[in-house]
């Protein structure tokens, strides 16, 4: 499993562009690096995965960069209900030798 | 419709007996997974089914059992509960698309165990 790294947690204000970093120094060549949201008292909730350069779609744009070791998810002008734990990971859920461990995420505080 | 489910909710009960969580899932996955996620928020994968086949056990104890009746199915069984499994319990699913190594997964709502 590639060790993921992102900030503990992070404040912004509504209507702001919000940006979450992740570092994924030993991310393999096959892996895909895969974002989600969670809630309070709710399951984590898939919101986008890419593998290189940009990938968008309703929610978020994910931009990973050429070497692809770190990847940085943005969320555009954040609400009051953006306010959640999220969570980068890379890797194959196939790899029988990986332990899917979800480490303790960033979590987003948006303030009004 | 819900995606993935699970019952019951929130399930509060006595150390020593044994107990069951339900999922199910309606998107026509092949792979369906329980994770325990703990007082300190880590989420951490306690079982996976892939076509009734067990793929990923992680070291929990013999006390908890996953039982797949079909691929829509993952049930949790877990006999003679401790107080150190309190948590919230988690049920997902994915399905393998050949060359994507990725993590997509959808997950239920959760049960919240409480023993006392």
């Amino acid at each position: 499993l590639a060790k993921t790294t992102q900030p503990i947690s992070m404040d912004s204000y509504e209507g702001q562009e919000v940006n979450i970093t992740c570092s994924h120094n030993n991310i393999a060549t096959n892996d895909y690096i895969t974002w989600y949201q969670q809630f309070p008292s709710q399951g984590p909730r898939f919101i986008i995965q890419g593998y290189k350069t940009k990938v968008t779609n309703e929610v978020a744009s994910l931009f990973i960069p050429a070497d692809r070791k770190s990847s940085t998810l943005s969320l555009p002008r954040v609400s009051l209900s953006d306010t959640a734990v999220y969570y980068c990971l890379v890797g194959d859920v196939f790899n029988r030798d990986d332990k899917i461990i979800f480490g303790k995420g960033t979590r987003l505080h948006i303030l009004p | 419709d819900t995606a993935v489910s699970q019952t019951p909710k929130y399930l509060v009960t006595q150390m020593g007996n044994d107990k069951s969580i339900k999922c199910e899932q309606n998107l026509g996955h092949d792979t369906m997974y329980w994770y325990k996620q703990d007082s300190k928020k880590f989420l951490k994968i306690m079982f996976s089914y892939n076509n009734k086949e067990l793929i990923i056990n992680e070291t929990v104890p013999n006390r908890f059992s996953p039982k797949s009746p079909d691929k829509a199915h993952l049930n949790l069984h877990i006999n003679s509960l401790e107080l150190g499994d309190s948590a919230v319990y988690f049920c997902a699913s994915s399905q393998e698309v050949p060359g994507l190594a990725s993590y997509e997964q959808y997950f239920g709502p959760g049960t919240r165990l409480t023993v006392t």
